[in-house]
């Protein structure tokens, strides 16, 4: 089974620090996604990658950065913490075509 | 952009009853897909339809994708306890492999 893996379960941070999210999958899925997921609003697309060094704004991108130097490795950066920015934060990969993503377990980020 | 309307918000039910829940799209989508997310965990998926009315099971799950291309609806046969959690729906409507996602639908079941 595919997995992904995000690095931290639980994160508190304090405003204005730059967080780093990492999400890390084992299938060699060429598209990673960052979602970020709060009550009544569903799961909106922060960033999106098809390939290596390659990325993409979803449709919230503001505040947020990304980076993939490889292949199984993709990462969130929030450039400056805000509280606005608390959030469970969601990673996902798929392969190449209409197939449903795999998503890690998540990252509930507190930002005070 | 793409807004994909879900429906209930919430369901509070009796263990043994059915359940349905069902999503709406502005737009048509090539793909729907059906996730379930239990509590402190990320999605997991369900059910993935791809042709405009195709009916698929997964055990007592069963969902379709609608004729007109713009709904799906999913199923829940004699719900149990561990079918509690957030019920999402998801459309993809391009070749750009995004997946728009419903609001979800949160399920509690009473013993």
């Amino acid at each position: 089974d595919v997995k992904v893996t995000q690095s931290s379960r639980y994160l508190v941070k304090r405003t204005g620090e730059k967080v780093f999210l990492e999400c890390v999958q084992d299938m060699d899925h060429e598209n990673m996604f960052w979602y970020r997921q709060d009550p009544g609003l569903g799961l909106r697309l922060i960033y999106f990658s098809y390939d290596v060094k390659m990325k993409e704004k979803g449709d919230i991108p503001e505040g947020y950065s990304v980076s993939r130097e490889k292949k199984e490795r993709f990462s969130l950066i929030l450039e400056s913490a805000s509280t606005n920015q608390t959030s469970m934060y969601l990673c996902a990969s798929s392969p190449p075509g209409i197939y449903g993503y795999t998503f890690g377990s998540g990252t509930r980020l507190t930002v005070v | 952009g793409q807004q994909l309307n879900q429906s209930p918000q919430s369901m509070f039910i009796q263990e043994g009853e059915d359940v349905s829940m069902n999503c709406t799209s502005s737009s048509i989508f090539n793909t729907w897909l059906w996730y379930k997310q239990d509590p402190g965990e990320g999605p997991v998926l369900l059910i993935a339809l791809y042709k405009a009315g195709e009916l698929t099971s997964n055990g007592r799950l069963t969902a379709q994708f609608g004729i007109t291309r713009k709904d799906s609806f999913l199923n829940i046969s004699a719900s149990i306890p561990s079918d509690v959690g957030i019920y999402f729906c998801a459309g993809m409507w391009d070749s750009s492999y995004k997946l728009i996602f419903g609001s979800g639908t949160r399920l509690l079941v009473r013993p």
